[in-house]
């Protein structure tokens, strides 16, 4: 199997903090994606880091990329309520017509 | 906001019957997926279309699924006979040709009883 793992498998904070969480991965990507799936609905695109790049920010969200580690993490800082979801890291491996291929998911959970 | 459209939202059947999923891309996207999704799992692609043509089907049970999208624009995922195993959660997403941001809808539940 081709799939990133994600660390820890569940996650649960007090809102306001901050959340950290992993993602290791297998062989050399082009590109790494989070996606956010609450509960029974579709999943949400949150942000892609190519394999050149070593970290990117969209608002609340910071990822890093380590290529040399094969790994990135995703920090959410002053949590909410509503971030309350399954988060997924995706890859897309080098070679052609790669497909995505998503991790098992992290369940975080932010206590109001 | 345009989006992906999905039905039904849930669906139980008994097993050896047979299922269809209906997906509704945003308009314009040509690529279109359809993943499953066991839970507890992460979405897993079972076919990928650009325009009405099979890209990928590696992953698709094909004694048993298939899908199209014959005129490029809508798709059909269909299951018969339906199996235990089968249930799970039937996602379809789109993206621009060579885009890198793909799009769920809200998927398709189905329990297989």
């Amino acid at each position: 199997s081709q799939q990133g793992e994600e660390d820890p498998q569940a996650l649960s904070i007090q809102e306001g903090e901050n959340a950290t969480m992993n993602c290791s991965y297998k062989t050399s990507i082009n590109n790494l994606q989070w996606y956010r799936q609450n509960s029974g609905r579709g999943l949400v695109h949150l942000i892609l880091i190519r394999s050149n790049e070593r970290e990117k920010h969209s608002g609340r969200l910071r990822v890093t990329l380590d290529t040399s580690k094969k790994s990135s993490s995703l920090l959410i800082t002053a949590s909410r309520a509503a971030d309350t979801a399954s988060y997924f890291c995706a890859t897309r491996y080098t070679g052609a017509n790669s497909k995505l291929t998503f991790g098992k998911g992290i369940t975080l959970s932010v206590r109001p | 906001e345009a989006e992906v459209a999905q039905s039904p939202r849930y669906k139980i059947t008994e097993k050896s019957q047979a299922v269809a999923f209906w997906c509704d891309p945003i308009s314009g996207h040509a690529t279109l997926y359809w993943y499953r999704q066991i839970l507890g799992q992460g979405p897993e692609l079972l076919v990928q279309f650009q325009d009405e043509s099979v890209v990928d089907d590696s992953q698709l049970p094909k004694d048993r699924f298939s899908a199209e999208r014959l005129k490029g624009v809508d798709s059909t995922l269909k299951i018969q006979p339906a199996e235990l195993g089968d249930s799970a959660m039937y996602l379809c997403a789109s993206s621009l040709v060579g885009g890198e941001t793909q799009y769920f809808g809200p998927g398709t539940r189905l329990l297989v009883l």
